[in-house]
């Protein structure tokens, strides 16, 4: 079982959908990223968290440290949304990340 | 520069031959990483720099690969002998102190042929 499961893989939507990715880890960390990937782009982080909620624009990343679960909300989806979006833990002090196998959100207008 | 960049953004090799990947991190940034990004593997974790100092190389897969930062600054990725499975998306991400939030370079293509 790898230490870092999103659910799901894949997710598909239409324009103004309200979405969540799910993130569930095993290990004991010291934050939670959330990354998004454009096909043939590069990675961009849009959270760092490790308690509680962050809300950037329309997405929203909240973490359950008890339950060792995290989810991203996107609110009134666009197609530019359409990204790979990828949970990651930081196990240690110094940043060291475990990554999800990452969920691909595609968003129809 | 504004971001983290690194050369060359695609590298074509044969088998055999050995291959230097580069990191510029953003000015100032102490820690550094390198991952790695593949079909089968996803991404994984693969040496971490803190200042000039490696303290965890922990996900180097093969003595073949060996990495070195120099200055606090630039880091150079080196794959010796390349394999067929080397071949991947390199990628390099810094971070202002250890453990904050990371800041990932466009990456370098390796295929290896």
């Amino acid at each position: 079982k790898n230490e870092v499961e999103q659910s799901p893989q894949n997710l598909t939507a239409q324009e103004g959908e309200f979405i969540t990715i799910n993130c569930s880890y095993s290990v004991g960390i010291s934050a939670l990223h959330w990354l998004q990937q454009h096909p043939g782009g590069g990675i961009v982080s849009l959270f760092m968290l490790s308690s509680g909620k962050k809300k950037h624009g329309r997405l929203i990343a909240t973490i359950n440290i008890q339950e060792k679960h995290s989810s991203l909300h996107i609110t009134a989806s666009h197609p530019r949304d359409s990204a790979v979006y990828i949970c990651a833990v930081g196990g240690t002090s110094y940043g060291k990340l475990t990554f999800g196998q990452g969920t691909i959100l595609t968003v129809h207008p | 520069g504004a971001g983290v960049s690194q050369s060359p953004s695609n590298k074509v090799t044969e088998k055999g031959k050995d291959v230097e990947l580069r990191c510029d991190p953003i000015s100032g940034h102490t820690a550094l990483y390198w991952y790695r990004q593949s079909l089968g593997q996803g991404l994984e974790f693969l040496i971490y720099f803190q200042g000039n100092s490696a303290p965890d190389k922990s996900g180097l897969p093969s003595d073949r690969f060996s990495a070195e930062r120099t200055g606090g600054s630039v880091s150079t990725l080196t794959i010796q002998r390349t394999q067929q499975e080397d071949s991947a998306v390199y990628l390099c991400a810094s971070s202002l102190m250890p453990g904050d939030e990371q800041f990932f370079g466009p990456g370098t293509r390796l295929t290896v042929l």
